[in-house]
């Protein structure tokens, strides 16, 4: 069965330093998102991204976040200047349509450490 | 804006026995759905099963099957038969009901340990 998957697994960076976090989602899917995980925390929505542009985007999602779809496979979370507070666990999802019956698939997820 | 709450941090059953997970959650839509994603340890979230509001008959997936009260706002969600494979995180989560590139709200999670 087709899976999100993302890379690095575990990426550790210096505060102030720039990352870039990356999907690939499946293949056939149209909708793409990003949630993070504070450890101990509630998964939280980042932003949504469709048709190129960014359609939803939360509170968290600030001038600091963007995303990218560079080519036609990859999807992209970059964080300009990495403060302590975004050490977190972020997914990648991926859905064909925005309805129940095609629902987000998911990544493993990578945990970015903030040093 | 949406809130889910999972009161049960964690907690644990035995092979083979039933085990009830609790969600609730507020809103004021009428028309969404609800979801609850499986996370065994270090692996990705997968979905184990989802709820149009608008239906009235619980949704079941095998041992997997909720029970939805639309006006209590619970949607909690039962395993039976348990088995060791369904140890992990369980998520409950809500979706809008539009055509937004939707955001899923979750709650905080409920470990679940299968013992055997």
């Amino acid at each position: 069965e087709p899976e999100v998957t993302q890379t690095p697994s575990h990426q550790v960076t210096q505060m102030g330093q720039e990352v870039i976090l990356r999907c690939v989602p499946i293949s056939n899917h149209l909708y793409f998102y990003w949630y993070r995980q504070i450890l101990g925390q509630k998964v939280e929505f980042l932003v949504s991204f469709y048709n190129n542009e960014i359609s939803e985007k939360s509170e968290i999602f600030d001038d600091q976040f963007s995303v990218e779809r560079p080519d036609g496979s990859n999807f992209t979370l970059k964080i300009r200047s990495t403060k302590l507070e975004d050490s977190a666990m972020y997914f990648c999802a991926s859905s064909r349509d925005t309805y129940s019956n095609q629902p987000q698939h998911f990544g493993d997820g990578t945990r970015l450490s903030i040093l | 804006a949406q809130t889910v709450t999972q009161s049960q941090p964690e907690m644990s059953v035995q092979e083979a026995e039933t085990v009830t997970l609790s969600c609730t959650y507020d809103t004021s839509e009428n028309n969404y759905y609800l979801f609850w994603y499986k996370q065994p340890p270090s692996r990705q979230m997968i979905l184990v099963i989802r709820q149009e509001a608008y239906k009235q008959q619980n949704a079941t997936e095998n041992r997997f099957s909720v029970n939805f009260q639309k006006a209590a706002k619970s949607f909690s969600l039962k395993i039976s038969d348990s088995q060791l494979g369904d140890t992990a995180m369980y998520f409950c989560a809500f979706m809008k009901y539009d055509n937004a590139g939707n955001m899923l709200t979750f709650g905080g999670g409920t470990r679940l340990m299968v013992k055997p």
